[in-house]
């Protein structure tokens, strides 16, 4: 039981470019979610899907897309990353009934 | 006002003494708090959660629910060194953290 997954763990962008960051669990949690964790910010809500085949915006959506692929895994994309989007990245799984988030590792993202 | 505030530290007690940590929110609605437990450059993991006005004690740790007043805190009995974390508040329902107190506990 790995719990929640992300991939990658760092990675370097250039203005510009694009990527996605990929979320999976094992422990068939319905509801996910995408933050970011700047320095003194604390977590900030990007996106969240209560359940397969819905997603929804959170507080800082800008700039993000994401895809609810499967009950499982839950994708975040950067169009076009901008120096504003360096951050930490957590993805986090609740399951239903629960309020207790569940957070994978994070994924560390520059961009230039 | 932001839906929940958080004292943002840093906090520095010394060993053994009692670190509190507070949250305020704004919702009146909200019902349930959750408080998550951050070392530096890992995610958040959970300690404690209060759904109910009073006191929920969980060995070292006790949480206080005040919905009159609108406040949730962590108390942390006896502290260690390795308590020395960040600490967030997360308000259940809104999905908003507060930003996080760091706390460090000098041996």
């Amino acid at each position: 039981n790995a719990g929640v997954t992300q991939t990658p763990k760092f990675q370097v962008l250039k203005t510009g470019q694009s990527m996605t960051l990929q979320c999976a669990q094992d422990m068939n949690h319905n509801s996910m979610y995408w933050y970011r964790q700047d320095p003194g910010m604390g977590l900030r809500l990007i996106y969240y899907s209560a359940s397969e085949g819905t997603t929804d915006k959170g507080e800082v959506p800008n700039g993000y897309n994401v895809s609810r692929l499967n009950k499982r895994e839950f994708s975040l994309r950067l169009e076009s990353a901008a120096p504003s989007q360096t951050s930490v990245y957590f993805c986090a799984s609740t399951p239903p009934g629960a309020g207790e988030q569940f957070f994978g590792p994070g994924t560390r993202l520059t961009v230039l | 006002q932001k839906e929940v505030e958080q004292n943002s530290g840093p906090l520095s007690v010394p060993e053994g003494a009692i670190a509190s940590l507070n949250c305020t929110y704004s919702d009146r609605g909200s019902q349930s708090f959750f408080w998550y437990r951050q070392y530096s450059g890992k995610s958040p993991e959970l300690i404690m959660f209060i759904y109910s006005n009073g006191d929920k004690e969980d060995g070292r740790f006790t949480a206080q629910l005040n919905k009159a007043s609108q406040y949730v805190s962590l108390l942390i009995r006896d502290s260690q060194p390795s308590d020395s974390a960040t600490y967030l508040c997360d308000l259940r329902g809104k999905l908003v953290f507060g930003k996080g107190t760091k706390l460090t506990v000098n041996p």
